[in-house]
Order: C-alpha cells, then structure tokens, then sequence
C-alpha cells in the first residue's frame, strides 16, 4: 500500500517570503501521479499543482512550484511571494496510475500561517 | 459551471441512527469519489463509483455504503452510526477515472454524532 509523509505539523512565513512545504512517499508503482491540496478554513479542498510522475520537469503555477526527487520519493511545494491568502491547511496526495483510479492517498497535513 | 454540491451541509444524528449524504458532481462528471476526513485519522478514502458501480473500496466497514445514479449524483448510507463517525465527509468528480484527471471536491457535510 502506498503512503504519503508529511512531517512539518505546522509552518509559518512572512508575507512576500518563500515557504517549502516537505513531502514523502512510499509506493512500489511507476506509473503514479502527486498533488498538493490547499483547505482553507472554509474546508473547501482545492488542487494548487500535479506532477505526473514520468515527467521529469518540475512542475509549476505561477508561484507556487514543486521539487519532485523520484529516486527519493520526496515532492515537496514551495510557495513563493506568500500571501495572506494561503494561509491553510495543505495536503500532499497520491494517486496511482493503474486500477486504483481515483482513489487519493493523503498526508496528514500542515498548517501554514502567512504573518503580514 | 456549476461546481461539485453537498447536502445537507451540516447533520447532528444521535448514535445508532442512519444518515444519508448527497453528492451532485460537476455536470458531465462520471466519477464520484468519497473522503471521510477527521482529526486523529486525517482524510480517508471511502469509496468511488463510475456509472453507477462501485470501482474502488476504502477500508471502512459494511456499516458504510453508498450507490450512485444514473444522472451521476451519488449518496452515501452510513448505518447504526458511532460516535467515531463524526466528521467531515467530502465528495469529489472527475471526468473519468483515468489517473490524470482532476478532481474537484464539493464543500463537504459536516457529521455530528451525539
């Protein structure tokens, strides 16, 4: 079974730094794909960036960017120019690419705070 | 569009009662996915239907079930209901089930068990 590691509980940053949020995984698959999820307080999950595993270019959305290390099964997101507005609880999945479809395997979280 | 819908939002049962939640995927969605997301066990697959068949099972027990129609809503049935079962459920669409597809979560039903 796969898993997913988040080992940074909660994180904090000031507005307009830079922020990497740590994530690790465990799978035996080559064929997977890894997202990070932001939940604000409104409990709304909403997708920030997806990497396809076979791809080796780092994927990336305007500030927000991922380092995706398959050798060491490490995907973490980093958060450029912060904002107030992301502030939240983020989520690194998993997914894989074969029967299991849909199924999202999750981290447990951290908490990010952005201070002004 | 219209993005992914739950009701009720917010449901107080007593313990051994049954509840049923409702998921309205995107329209033209097919597949309808269910989290389980609490404090101590963070979120947890449930279950994932693709017109109208269950294609993936979390592991949860029997007392959990959920079906999905053929306009693509889907409800979820939780029997005999425990303390343990309050939480906040999420449901999720995508197009298909094809690994790369994007899902997009609905704003979720918040279980009170008492």
């Amino acid at each position: 079974a796969q898993t997913v590691t988040q080992s940074q509980p909660e994180m904090s940053v000031q507005e307009a730094e830079t922020v990497t949020l740590s994530c690790t995984y465990d799978t035996s698959e080559s064929d997977y794909y890894l997202f990070w999820y932001k939940q604000p307080p409104s409990r709304q999950m909403i997708l920030v960036i997806r990497q396809e595993a076979y791809k080796q270019q780092n994927a990336t959305e305007n500030r927000f960017s991922v380092n995706f290390q398959k050798a060491a099964k490490s995907f973490s997101l980093k958060i450029s120019d912060s904002q107030l507005g992301d502030a939240a609880m983020y989520f690194c999945a998993y997914r894989s690419g074969g029967t299991s479809y849909g199924k999202l395997t999750f981290g447990q979280g951290t908490i990010l705070t952005v201070h002004p | 569009k219209a993005g992914v819908t739950q009701t009720p939002r917010y449901l107080i049962k007593t313990r051994g009662q049954q509840v049923t939640l409702s998921c309205s995927p995107i329209s033209g969605h097919r597949s309808v996915s269910w989290y389980q997301q609490t404090p101590g066990q963070g979120l947890q697959f449930l279950f994932e239907y693709f017109s109208e068949t269950q294609r993936n099972k979390g592991n949860f027990p029997g007392r959990f079930s959920g079906r999905q129609f053929s306009n693509s809503r889907s409800e979820m049935n939780v029997s005999t209901l425990e303390l343990g079962d309050s939480a906040l459920y999420l449901c999720a669409s995508s197009l298909s089930l094809a690994g790369e597809e994007e899902q997009y979560f609905g704003p979720g039903t918040r279980l009170t068990v008492t």
